[in-house]
């Protein structure tokens, strides 16, 4: 089974900040990375897809990038809707998901 | 618009069972992988089973194999998930969630999610 580890588990940042969380994979997923973003009581919302393709509606602060099995999510330019859990997810074999990354506004 | 409306949750004994129901609409639903994605509380995501576009294949988590049985039926655009022998650990919102495209991908859309909680 392939393991995904998230970090940092929380972060707390300004908005305007540049904040970067990263995915681990347990072992080479290519590009077949996805990220989420749930806020509380919300259905997840993708916002990436094949590791660096941002989905249709989302706003262009959001950024994907890595391969292999080193991954990173990027906010150009933290706002203060985006206070959520962001979560990464592999499908190249099966699905698994990151254990999340709460991100809080200061 | 494409829509996964999920039905079926509720409180339930350990040891029981329970079915839960997935209507989809806005897209060609016989064209679709649908997954099944739980969430137990104040906890992260985890992935509890897909059924493909045609329904010939089904995948399930270790965590429920065995007692947990996905199904769909594309005349009625609906799946469901058939869950027995449940326990505490199974407490948590359910979400359907429909794969990009007839098999393992990401997920684009989402329900809002059926809780079942598991309690004497």
């Amino acid at each position: 089974d392939i393991q995904m580890t998230q970090s940092p588990s929380t972060l707390s940042a300004s908005v305007g900040d540049r904040v970067t969380i990263t995915c681990r994979a347990s072992q080479s997923i290519s590009s077949w990375l996805a990220w989420y973003q749930q806020k509380p009581g919300k259905a997840p919302q993708l916002l990436i897809y094949q590791a660096s393709s941002l989905e249709s509606g989302v706003p262009s602060r959001f950024s994907g990038s890595g391969s292999g099995t080193e991954f990173a999510l990027t906010i150009s330019s933290l706002q203060p809707h985006d206070s959520a859990t962001y979560y990464c997810q592999q499908y190249s074999s099966y699905s698994t998901f990151g254990g999340g990354t709460k991100v809080e506004i200061k | 618009q494409v829509q996964l409306v999920e039905s079926g949750g509720g409180v339930v004994q350990p040891g029981r069972s329970l079915r839960l129901s997935c209507a989809a609409s806005g897209f060609t639903f016989s064209s679709y992988a649908i997954h099944w994605v739980r969430q137990a509380p104040g906890k992260g995501l985890e992935w509890v089973s897909l059924i493909s576009y045609d329904g010939t294949k089904k995948y399930y988590a270790d965590s429920v194999k065995g007692r947990f049985t996905i199904s769909r039926d594309n005349s009625k655009n609906t799946l469901s998930l058939q869950m027995s022998s449940l326990s505490a650990e199974d407490t948590a919102v359910y979400f359907c969630a429909r794969s990009h495209s007839t098999a393992w991908d990401y997920f684009d859309y989402w329900g809002q999610g059926t809780l079942v909680t598991v309690s004497s």
